[in-house]
């Protein structure tokens, strides 16, 4: 099957400070890969949509000087948080598209869990 | 814009049938995916519709209207592992697209 892998799956930072997520797909090509934002019991917040070798798509309301996003090969994106403050911390979960068509399916990784103190 | 809507909690006993319904209204319509979200882990794909009627997969079967803006998942034979949020979501406005809109989830409980 597909497997999308996060990394970290878990990070503790101090204010200020800038953290780097990594979306890696494993055994397919991700032509896109979308960045999500889960705060506690709400749904997931698409924030940027990434297609390789290209700028990201943000969405509205999201600051795309603050969460840079790269999407620099076809099995991996990476989103950095600059500058993080504490209202920054949620669960940053990535997917990823297949290049080719698979039910149309995103496959989802297995989310980043960001604290920022 | 989008709008999707379903119930915020459920709860069903084991072994019995529950279904967890979603309506949307959308500027347009590609397709309709149902997740499972365990807590604090990914969302993992249970279902996709795009065309009228039902789809079944084993204890899991999902339905879609389009004209009236209605999907429902229906799970048979629940089990303690069920309990989860479902997701229902929404792809993008436009056929080449890839987006999805996320309603808020159920969360489910199943009761022994």
């Amino acid at each position: 099957g597909a497997v999308v892998s996060q990394h970290p799956s878990r990070v503790i930072c101090k204010s200020g400070t800038s953290v780097k997520i990594e979306c890696r797909s494993l055994d397919f090509q991700a032509t896109t890969m979308f960045w999500y934002r889960q705060f506690p019991k709400k749904s997931l917040m698409l924030m940027a949509t990434s297609n390789e070798g290209s700028k990201a798509t943000y969405e509205q309301g999201v600051e795309k000087d603050k969460f840079l996003i790269n999407h620099a090969s076809l099995t991996l994106s990476t989103l950095t948080v600059t500058s993080a403050h504490p209202e920054d911390s949620s669960f940053y979960i990535c997917s990823a598209k297949p290049r080719r068509e698979l039910r149309n399916e995103q496959f989802f990784g297995p989310g980043t869990r960001l604290t920022v103190l | 814009g989008q709008n999707i809507d379903q119930p915020t909690e459920m709860t069903a006993t084991e072994g019995a049938i529950v279904q967890i319904n979603c309506t949307y209204q959308t500027s347009g319509f590609n397709g309709l995916f149902w997740y499972q979200q365990h807590a604090g882990e990914a969302p993992t794909f249970l279902s996709y519709n795009v065309l009228d009627g039902l789809e079944e997969k084993g204890r899991f079967s999902s339905f879609l209207s389009r004209s009236k803006g209605y999907s429902y998942l229906l799970l048979k034979e629940l089990q303690m592992k069920d309990s989860a949020s479902y997701l229902c979501a929404v792809r993008g406005e436009k056929a080449g697209s890839y987006q999805l809109t996320f309603g808020k989830g159920t969360k489910l409980s199943v009761i022994p």
